[in-house]
Parts: structure tokens; sequence; C-alpha cells
């Protein structure tokens, strides 16, 4: 059974500009989160993605934001990036809300 | 304060060692989540507990819902044990996971 895929792996983008990042969720499965993992921060909720709707969303700024299409595969997206939004964007995939999750590579991030 | 807090956050031990890793949270859970993450990036999922006590091969987790703590233990540990473990408990009223800071554990041969 195949795992939780991220695309790309690594992206290298300028200030300000955008960046689409792709998560395709084991099959199956329904839900779909994203979270931010920095040295500083550790790691936080982005958004929550289940049957295409979102069910919630972290603390932050409405630069972040994502979509989920019918075959669960989700996207979140990145506009006029800053350098404080270098960092590694782990997606995770459960058959439902609150259940086990299981986690992608992750997509590393720098802003420069 | 954060919500959920591990100890210790750096621990490094012989192998063969018996470790223990603990978490403490203060808000209410429907399950916690121990997960592991190797340099590189990728988290694995270990285990997700909503009571009670599981074990995978050389791996023990415990929670006690009324003191709000959980433990990750390691028996006979191996360098490839070597990695941060990540405590993460799931709000229902916040419907979202909230994540311990990690513990980085090294073994040593």
């Amino acid at each position: 059974k195949a795992g939780v895929t991220q695309t790309p792996r690594y992206l290298i983008k300028t200030r300000g500009q955008q960046v689409t990042l792709s998560c395709s969720p084991i099959s199956g499965h329904r839900s779909v989160s994203w979270y931010q993992q920095t040295p500083g921060q550790g790691l936080q909720f982005l958004f929550e993605y289940f049957s295409e709707t979102q069910r919630n969303k972290g603390n932050f700024p409405g630069r972040f934001s994502g979509r989920q299409f019918s075959n669960s595969r989700s996207e979140m997206n990145v506009s006029t990036l800053e350098l404080g939004d270098s960092a590694l964007y782990l997606c995770a995939s459960s058959v439902q809300v609150n259940t086990e999750a299981f986690f992608g590579q992750g997509t590393r991030l720098t802003v420069v | 304060k954060n919500e959920v807090e591990q100890s210790p956050q750096n621990l490094t031990a012989q192998e063969g060692e018996f470790i223990t890793i603990n978490c403490s949270y203060s808000v209410g859970i429907s399950a916690l989540h121990w997960l592991q993450q190797h340099p590189g990036g990728g988290i694995v999922s270990l285990f997700m507990l909503s009571s009670g006590k599981k074990k995978h091969g050389r791996l023990i987790a415990t929670i006690n819902i009324q003191e709000k703590h959980s433990s990750l233990h390691i028996t006979a540990s191996h360098p490839r044990d070597s990695a941060v473990y990540i405590c993460a408990v799931y709000r229902p009223g916040a419907q979202k996971l909230v994540f311990g800071q990690g513990t980085r554990l090294t073994i040593n041969p």
C-alpha cells in the first residue's frame, strides 16, 4: 500500500513569489492535514480537509491557503513568500478525522 | 506554558539501555500520538493511544488520562533508535493536533 506522497521534496523560492505544494494521501483516506515545522516553533497545525471541505485552520496569515480535490489529493499554496516561511511542510492523511495519522516525507521550502 | 510538554529535551544513552520519554499535557484530549522523526524529516506514527498501554516490538507507550501524562519506553535501545520523538495530542474542541517540542534521542554504540 503506497504511503503519503508529497511533491516536490525540496523547493527554493525567492521572496514575493508564490508556491504550491502537493499531497497525495493513502488510498481510502479522506482526511488530509498540513503542518509547518521550523526549528524555533516546532510543528504547527496549518489546516485540515475532509471530503473537500476545510474543517479547521491554524493560526496562520491568509497567505496560506489550501484545498482538497474529489480524489482526496490536497494542495497548499503560500503567496507573497517571506523568509520566515522557510520550513518543512508536512502533510498527514487518515481514514477519518482523529484516527491514526500517516505522514509524508515533507517538502522542504527555502525562501531566499 | 505549552499545552504539551516533553521531557527530557535531549537524551543520550548507551546501546542496550532502557529509555523513557515523558509527555504531559494540560488540555482535554481524545487521543495522544507518539511520532518518530529521523534526520531528513519524514515522520512515522508509532502509537495512537486513548487509554492504557500499547506495545510494538521494543516500544511501549502508556497513558494515564487522570494524570494527563504519557510515557514512551524503548527496551534494549539500539543506535537505529536515534531520532526525535514527538508527542502530539488531539484536542477535540479545537479539532487539531497539538505537538510537544520533541525529545532528541541519541543512542551510542
